[in-house]
């Protein structure tokens, strides 16, 4: 059981360069979240979707969009990488329900120079 | 709107000594709240969640968490630490009743640090 599976793990990338993160969860769950983790700042939300074909902002959405592509399948792009979106990137998946858990991936380390 | 704060940036202690992690939060509205750890280069994992009903919750590796809706508190604390226990440790909430998608509002993290 793989649970959510990110990829890549690393990426590096120049200052203006564009590249898509992918997300993919076989748990059958219906809604799916991007997160950033910066030193000291914990865990903030870029981008959410509570199910397939919707998709919602969160607490920092700008510079990234966002395509929830399957009910499997949530990719976070970056359309013009800045040195300020140097982070770790983590997916999360839940089922429905108010008592829902989120289950998060391993993570994509992401450096733009 | 929610938040969550984690006092303590770092916390080092000795192997088999107890420890308390601590977490106080704000919010308007009544809250779901969670602890994850994070080993390293790893992942988020659930340590455990306060919904409803003891106010003593139990998780996994002999963790266990006190919800105290009057200090607005959720306090981790674990009696004999163990040197895999060495992680980053996060506070999260999320309000009741806010529809499907379940956004949480996280903490900044604390690095418990086990030495010998």
């Amino acid at each position: 059981n793989a649970g959510v599976t990110q990829t890549p793990k690393f990426q590096v990338l120049k200052t203006g360069q564009s590249m898509t993160l992918q997300c993919a969860q076989d748990m059958n769950h219906n809604s799916m979240y991007w997160y950033r983790q910066d030193p000291g700042m914990g865990l903030r939300l870029i981008y959410y979707s509570a199910s397939e074909g919707t998709t919602d902002k969160g607490e920092v959405p700008n510079g990234y969009n966002v395509s929830r592509l399957n009910k499997r399948e949530f990719s976070l792009r970056l359309e013009s990488a800045a040195p300020s979106q140097t982070s770790v990137y983590f997916c999360a998946s839940s089922s429905l329900g108010q008592k829902n858990i989120q289950y998060f991936g391993a993570g994509t380390r992401l450096s733009v120079l | 709107a929610q938040s969550v704060t984690q006092l303590d940036s770092q916390v080092p202690v000795f192997e088999e000594a107890p420890v308390e992690l601590r977490c106080n939060y704000s919010s308007s509205v009544s809250v779901y709240l969670f602890w994850y750890v994070q080993y390293p280069n790893q992942g988020l994992q659930l340590l455990l969640k306060y919904l409803s009903g003891s106010t003593l919750v139990k998780g996994i590796n002999g963790f266990e968490a006190e919800f105290n809706k009057s200090q607005t508190s959720f306090h981790l604390r674990k009696p004999s630490v163990h040197i895999s226990d060495t992680a980053e440790y996060f506070c999260a909430v999320r309000p009741i009743n806010t529809g499907t998608a379940s956004k949480l509002t996280f903490g900044t993290g604390t690095r418990l640090q086990v030495t010998l």
